[in-house]
């Protein structure tokens, strides 16, 4: 069983439609991610939040708009997507972000997005 | 040149064999290293992550080499179930940095 929790497993939208993504962790990690990823690819990151802040953002297209409501919760906020944007997103966490602990990453399950 | 390279296989090995799989990575000073593993249309779960010194956890092995910039992972006595990508991930210091995979498939 996966500690961290996303929600929705799959989703099936349209090009115009507005929909979320969430993931949830209460393992007190304070650094919570978003990757995406395509058949037969790493991860790719898009955010990174620290602390509830937003620390990194790998110039991803503004049809993307992470939000971090609490330091449990991470969402991701999907509008006028592309086909190109089918994949599967994962969410992960870790205990924090910048550091030399070597605390690595948990991933949720993931969240299997097709756009038609 | 890429943060971390593998080699993606795949490997086919038999049940029982050993096999091993390397990684390289660019970044001297990459702090943490870890090995995950990923089924096919799954998440990537942690295996382990490698300390200098080398660490077993039970019919895995792994091992770090600085000077050579290398992570290996050795997998011992080969079960079905280890059929997977297998991810050679590199921590700098804000930063995890992921290798391309690579695929093991065991035969009966």
């Amino acid at each position: 069983d996966t500690e961290v929790t996303q929600t929705p497993k799959h989703l099936v939208m349209g090009m115009t439609n507005k929909k979320s993504l969430k993931c949830e962790q209460h393992m007190g990690h304070r650094a919570m991610y978003w990757y995406k990823q395509k058949a037969k690819k790493p991860p790719e990151l898009m955010f990174v939040y620290s602390y509830e802040k937003l620390s990194i953002n790998e110039s991803v297209p503004s049809r993307f708009s992470p939000e971090c409501p609490n330091s449990s919760l991470l969402n991701l906020h999907l509008h006028a997507l592309q086909p190109e944007d089918s994949a599967l997103y994962l969410c992960a966490s870790s205990q924090v972000f910048a550091d030399s602990r070597g605390q690595p990453q948990h991933f949720g399950d993931g969240t299997r997005l097709s756009i038609l | 040149r890429k943060e971390v390279e593998q080699d993606p296989g795949p490997f086919n090995v038999p049940e029982g064999a050993t096999v091993a799989f390397n990684c390289t990575y660019s970044n001297s000073a990459s702090q943490s290293f870890f090995w995950y593993r990923q089924d096919c249309r799954k998440e990537p779960k942690l295996l382990m992550s490698v300390y200098s010194s080398g660490n077993e956890d039970g019919r895995f092995t792994a091992q770090l080499n600085r000077a050579s910039q290398y992570i290996s992972l050795l997998i011992r006595d080969s079960k079905l179930s280890d059929s997977a990508t297998y991810l050679c991930v590199v921590k700098g210091f804000n930063k995890f940095y992921f290798g391309s995979g690579t695929k093991l498939n065991v035969k009966p």
